[in-house]
């Protein structure tokens, strides 16, 4: 089986740098990825990360931890159009993509 | 080019009814998804194929739920006899491959309304 967990929401001022986090637990491991969706959008992919380490895609970086079951993305500079959710989903052992609940991400002025 | 194309964009029916999803992929993908997403949640997985085979349907939540790829390109998702449980957002993905790093291209869904 497979379990994820992130804040489910998380407050920032524009401008600013923000990280959300993402625990998860799997009975195997075959990368972490990071898509973002907008209230009323389709889920767009942002990052994946099969090895340790952070990935970084302009203003967003994503980091993997494979020894502590965890990683996150970080935004920085954020702005305004930022606000959405966003979903660390891993693949299983039939390449599948699971989603967890996501973060719902506010960015205020 | 052309993303993932789903049809109809919205789908109202009468419970009982019998629907039939749509979705086109990305040209040249392999790999095809479909998800269902309720209000605030994440994609929760239904089934997918690779070319025309299913390789795993284990989120299909019963057998009025049934999913086909004939020709390895469009496929369709049916619900049967359809129930007010099932209004929700469909939403269909393809991908190049079903490899680690091939991410998945989501269309702009179906909304199902059963009444």
């Amino acid at each position: 089986g497979q379990s994820l967990e992130q804040p489910s929401e998380v407050t920032a001022v524009e401008g600013a740098i923000v990280q959300i986090n993402c625990t998860y637990q799997t009975s195997g491991f075959y990368g972490l990825s990071w898509y973002q969706q907008h209230d009323g959008g389709a889920p767009t992919f942002l990052s994946y990360n099969a090895l340790d380490g952070l990935e970084e895609t302009g203003r967003f970086s994503s980091f993997l931890s494979r020894s502590d079951s965890y990683g996150y993305l970080l935004l920085q500079e954020l702005q305004m159009k930022d606000s959405a959710s966003y979903f660390c989903p891993g693949k299983d052992s039939s390449y599948k993509l699971i989603f967890g609940s996501g973060t719902r991400l506010l960015v205020r002025p | 080019g052309a993303g993932v194309s789903q049809s109809p964009r919205y789908k109202v029916t009468k419970r009982g009814q019998d629907v039939a999803l749509r979705c086109d992929p990305i040209s040249g993908h392999v790999s095809l998804y479909w998800y269902r997403q309720a209000l605030g949640q994440g994609p929760e997985f239904l089934t997918y194929f690779n070319y025309e085979a299913q390789q795993d349907k284990s989120g299909l939540p019963n057998d009025r739920f049934s999913a086909e790829r004939p020709e390895g390109s469009i496929s369709t998702l049916t619900i049967q006899r359809t129930e007010q449980r099932d209004s929700a957002m469909y939403r269909c993905a393809s991908s190049l491959g079903q490899g680690n790093n091939s991410p998945l291209h989501f269309g702009n869904g179906t909304r199902l309304t059963v009444t």
